[in-house]
Formats: structure tokens, sequence, C-alpha cells
């Protein structure tokens, strides 16, 4: 069974950095692309990075390019995303998710939350 | 990037009534979208791939349409369990770009 378990999230203040952990089982993590995306507080999703299986490609959302940083470790079977210059604005719950032949988001973990608050 | 424009916002309806939500992509993205359900406090799930392919597991009430930009989620006969909220997914190009969602109540 495929599972994706997001770890990391916390409230942090502005400014501050946070690392998100999305833990993998079930399927030969490094084969496979992954993605993260957010959800805010009552609103709704957003795309925010991909990296390839190998790590070599790597896309971000305008939204966080150039603060975020996705990254991820095949032999701990594991995906990150490292957060830098936080805002009230990234204040989400934080998803992982693995994608497959026919679909970007085919898997998804169950989230973590993330508060960016003085 | 692509905007992907989704109506309604919300929508009430009656359980056994048929539902249509559209998604327009601001360019031609052939058949690269999915559609998503979302259930409070949960993760997303897939529903429909490729515009049209119906995901292992979901209910064949559920289904996917293209024509040109335009794409169509259909509910063919609303079970309790679908009030939930809906998202489109272009998965043409980088930035991936989601619809703003359509919230599904009871009426």
């Amino acid at each position: 069974e495929v599972q994706l378990v997001e770890s990391g999230g916390d409230l942090v203040q502005p400014g501050g950095s946070l690392r998100l952990s999305c833990a993998a089982s079930g399927f030969t993590f490094s084969t496979y692309a992954m993605n993260w995306v957010r959800q805010a507080p009552g609103k709704g999703l957003e795309w925010l990075s991909f990296i390839s299986s190998g790590g070599h490609t790597i896309y971000y959302a305008d939204s966080v390019k150039g603060r975020f940083t996705i990254s991820r470790d095949n032999a701990k079977n594991s995906l990150y995303l490292q957060m830098n210059s936080l805002r009230d604005e990234d204040t989400a719950v934080y998803y992982c998710a693995r994608e497959s032949v026919v679909a970007t988001l085919y898997y998804w973990g169950q989230g973590t939350l993330v508060t960016v608050s003085s | 990037a692509i905007q992907m424009t989704q109506s309604p916002s919300s929508l009430s309806a009656s359980v056994g009534d048929r539902v249509t939500i559209t998604c327009r992509a601001s360019q031609d993205i052939g058949n690269n979208l999915g559609w998503y359900q979302q259930n409070p406090g949960k993760a997303p799930k897939l529903l429909i791939y490729a515009a049209s392919g119906l995901q292992s597991g979901v209910p064949s009430r559920f289904s996917g349409s293209r024509s040109g930009t335009d794409f169509t989620l259909t509910i063919s006969s609303l079970q309790p369990e679908d009030f939930a909220s809906y998202y489109c997914l272009q998965d043409y190009n980088y930035p991936r770009t989601f619809g703003q969602g359509t919230k599904v109540e009871i009426k």
C-alpha cells in the first residue's frame, strides 16, 4: 500500500524557516517524481513544486520561487521542502503527492500544518 | 502560466440530481486535465485523469469530458458522499495550475 506521511509542520514567526519532510513507503520511491501542494485555511489548492525521480529536474510556482527548495533523498525514501523567509500567507496545510503515468497528483499524503504568525 | 477558470464556485443540489462543473483553460492543454474531490479535513482524491479517464475505484456516476479548452465533470446522480469540493488541475505544463474549486452543498 502506498503511504505518504508528511511531518515538520509547526508555528513559525514571519521571516523564519522550516523544513517539511514526506516519508514514502509501499512503492519504489526512486522511480517516481514528486510534488508539493498547499491549501491555505478555507482556500483552494495551490501547486508549489515538482522534483523528478532522480532529482535533476525541478520546478516551482512563482509564489515560492527563491524562498522554497524541494529536494529528495532516494536512499531514505524521503521528500523535503525547505521553506525560508516565511510570510503570513504561507500559512497552509502542505501535502506531498506522488506522480503516476496518468496523473500528476496520483497519491497524496494527509498533510502537515504550517502556521506563520508572530 | 495557464489559467484554469472553474465554475461555479459553489452549488446547492439534492441527492439524485445531475451536477456539472466546468473548467476552462486559457490555452490548449489537450486532454491533460484531472479532477479531484476533497472532503473537509481530508486530502484530495483523484477522480478523473486525462480529461475522461475514470480512476480505479471511483463510481461510474462520475464522468469527465472535453470540448476544446472546456472541460466538464459530471455527477450523474448525486449521492450523500459526493457533497464535497471539486478541483480541476492542468498537467500540461509547469507551473501546474488548479481551478478555484467548486463546493457542492446539500440543498
